[in-house]
């Protein structure tokens, strides 16, 4: 079955300091991924996904997220953090082999210090 | 828009007693979920719906219900709660064709505790 390892729990980084979380998927075809953000007392947004095609997929807030198959990784990355990007993130994949529902990782919370 | 609106927001309960977490959205989305999420362990699919009066058990179904008789509603009922159900609860929906495929929309979410 698909799944996502995010291996890192806790990522603190300085304001304007470049941002990398690591995402690791499993799964035998082209999967379907995803990144979405919670921020404190709030649901979850999609951030960016990936389905097929460029391998570099920008998404809202500056981010985006190399899609590299002989890794088997979907890392999302930003160039430069904002104290407001402080929150967890969350690698996705859809199960393509049930009923397209989404799996998620077990989470990145990021904190931003100035 | 108001998007997928989740009720209550807070809820304390006592062991054995039941309650129902109301979940609705106005986007004419025909799949909608509930996940709990527990720290350090991501969000896990309790069920799902694939349309009005079609429902099926997600990863983590046991000791819950749900039930689905029109479009916008789908609640989450538990029966006889138990201290393990005290978690985060999240009410998501989306629309499924090609690349919509996994996109949800969440609610804001309902946190419960069950002591």
């Amino acid at each position: 079955a698909q799944s996502v390892t995010q291996p890192d729990i806790h990522i603190t980084v300085s304001e304007g300091a470049s941002l990398e979380l690591r995402c690791n998927y499993s799964y035998g075809a082209t999967p379907y991924l995803f990144w979405y953000v919670q921020s404190p007392g709030q649901g979850l947004q999609l951030l960016l996904k990936y389905f097929s095609g460029d391998t570099l997929v920008q998404g809202i807030k500056g981010f985006e997220a190399e899609f590299k198959r002989s890794q088997s990784s979907f890392n999302l990355r930003k160039p430069s953090v904002h104290w407001s990007d402080a929150a967890e993130y969350f690698c996705a994949v859809v199960d393509q082999t049930g009923a397209n529902n989404l799996f998620f990782g077990t989470g990145t919370r990021l904190t931003v210090i100035p | 828009n108001a998007g997928v609106t989740q009720t209550p927001k807070f809820r304390i309960l006592k062991i054995g007693q039941s309650m129902t977490l109301q979940c609705t959205q106005d986007m004419n989305h025909n799949y909608m979920y509930w996940y709990r999420q527990d720290p350090g362990m991501g969000l896990k699919l309790i069920y799902y719906s694939v349309g009005a009066g079609i429902t099926d058990k997600g990863e983590v179904p046991n000791g819950y219900n749900v039930s689905r008789s029109t479009t916008e509603d789908f609640p989450l009922r538990l029966e006889l709660a138990a201290p393990s159900q005290t978690s985060v609860y999240f009410c998501a929906s989306s629309y499924r064709a090609g690349e919509g495929t996994g996109e949800l929309f969440f609610g804001e979410g309902s946190r419960l505790t069950v002591l």
